[in-house]
């Protein structure tokens, strides 16, 4: 498996500010991704963090909105940018690793962000 | 887009009573995972299924792959309070992006 770690592990925001999220992982992984899940709903991908280039982002979300990093094969920041109340979720790394000969995909503990 | 789509919403049991969650997608996978939710915490990885018509079991917890890798199930048999929690599926896409696809999650509450 994999452990990762997230920081921070919540935060309340004013709106207008951005929130930097960390997300560590223990060991080298194939792949990182960025979700959210919004209070009592499944969860969206927000992006996939590629390493040392830019992130690929879904539909409806933007690299202005979501600035993400990913310097190394272990470590990914979010931000996200000139936040609103509509952005209070949870924002949870996730790492697919190869395990055997298939990929495994876990997730950190997540980000609960409340913006007011 | 592709969809994922997830039944029933919310299931309410009686201790020791059976659970099933069914999964759905709009397009073949290349495989399917299932992921644990307690309230409060993260989606726990439980397994992953590759081969059409796959079948695995975990102790009580029985998961499905269909032949047309379209869709999956998971079965709880005699359900415990522990098992409390938003049970997810999520299909792995048949491109070379990785991406995971969540359902929307089922509900799962055990009465003692």
């Amino acid at each position: 498996s994999a452990v990762i770690s997230q920081k921070p592990s919540r935060d309340i925001c004013q709106r207008g500010t951005s929130l930097t999220i960390q997300c560590q992982v223990d060991s080298q992984v194939t792949m990182m991704f960025w979700y959210r899940q919004q209070p009592g709903q499944s969860l969206t991908l927000i992006a996939t963090a590629n390493q040392g280039s830019e992130a690929t982002y879904e539909s409806g979300f933007v690299i202005d909105k979501f600035p993400i990093s990913r310097p190394n094969l272990t470590f990914s920041t979010l931000t996200v940018s000139n936040m609103s109340p509509e952005d209070s979720s949870i924002y949870l790394c996730s790492v697919l690793k190869l395990q055997g000969i298939s990929y495994e995909q876990y997730f950190g503990p997540g980000t609960r962000l409340t913006v007011t | 887009g592709q969809q994922v789509m997830q039944i029933p919403q919310y299931q309410h049991v009686q201790e020791g009573e059976d659970f099933t969650t069914y999964c759905n997608s709009s397009t073949t996978l290349s495989n399917i995972q299932w992921y644990k939710q307690r309230p409060g915490g993260h989606p726990v990885f439980l397994i992953q299924l590759v081969k059409s018509g796959e079948v695995k079991k975990q102790k009580r917890l029985t998961f499905q792959f269909g032949e047309a890798k379209k869709n999956s199930s998971l079965h709880i048999t005699a359900t415990q309070t522990t098992d409390v929690g938003t049970y997810f599926c999520a299909g792995r896409l048949r491109d070379s992006s990785y991406k995971l696809i969540f359902g929307s999650g089922t509900r799962l509450l055990v009465r003692p």
